[in-house]
């Protein structure tokens, strides 16, 4: 089975600026995760989906990020407007319906770096 | 204190050694997974476990439930097992799987 897709794979940018992260997650799973990873870090949720409707934003910094999941399938991540602080390696993930046990699936990330 | 802590924080060894790193939690678990973290930033799934030992080539996963513990070895370590190893747990939240991590193992095997 095809894995779990990300775009783009690095991204620079400045201070102020916008950028957007795209997920398409493992076909068949409905639930879609992304995370935060600052370096020397392991990854924070950051919002956590199930089909179109968001279960956990809890630690979203939401006066300047915003996640969708329109149709409840791929998946989009915006920073507006990035910091400093949001240089990060940003995961998205997937997994299987409730029940199965078989853990979340990792994208390759996307690498941003805020200048 | 942290709720799941990794140890050690960085490693190092010669090709062929035995290495194991260790992971303890404090939480209540549905299952604890390894995940392999190389420079790229891509983290892929190593081990899913709730109980016991499991193994996949080189690869050797421990758990005790009764001691919040789990262990991963690599046996007859080679330079491209070089990343960071992550613990995370399972605790399920309402119907969906809620991950928390620890901080990661950083590995390097030389020649």
């Amino acid at each position: 089975e095809a894995g779990v897709a990300q775009s783009p794979r690095y991204k620079i940018i400045e201070k102020r600026q916008s950028v957007a992260f795209w997920c398409n997650p493992i076909s068949g799973h409905a639930t879609l995760y992304w995370y935060q990873q600052i370096l020397g870090q392991g990854p924070k949720l950051l919002i956590q989906f199930q089909n179109n409707g968001v279960v956990d934003d809890s630690q979203l910094p939401k006066d300047r990020f915003s996640a969708e999941r329109l149709k409840g399938v791929d998946s989009t991540l915006k920073i507006q407007p990035a910091k400093l602080e949001d240089s990060a390696v940003y995961l998205c993930a997937s997994s299987p319906p409730e029940g199965s046990g078989r853990g979340q699936y990792f994208g390759p990330g996307t690498r941003l770096t805020v200048l | 204190k942290n709720e799941v802590e990794q140890s050690p924080q960085n490693l190092t060894a010669q090709e062929g050694e035995f290495i194991t790193i260790n992971c303890s939690y404090s939480v209540g678990i549905s299952a604890l997974h390894w995940l392999q973290q190389h420079p790229g930033g891509g983290i892929v799934s190593l081990f899913m476990l709730s109980s016991g030992k499991k193994k996949h080539g080189r690869l050797i996963a421990t758990i005790n439930i009764q001691e919040k513990h789990s262990s991963l070895h690599i046996t007859a370590s080679h330079p491209r097992d070089s990343a960071v190893y992550i613990c995370a747990v399972s605790r399920l939240k309402g119907n969906t799987d809620k991950l928390i991590f620890g901080t990661g193992t950083r590995l390097q095997v030389f020649p």
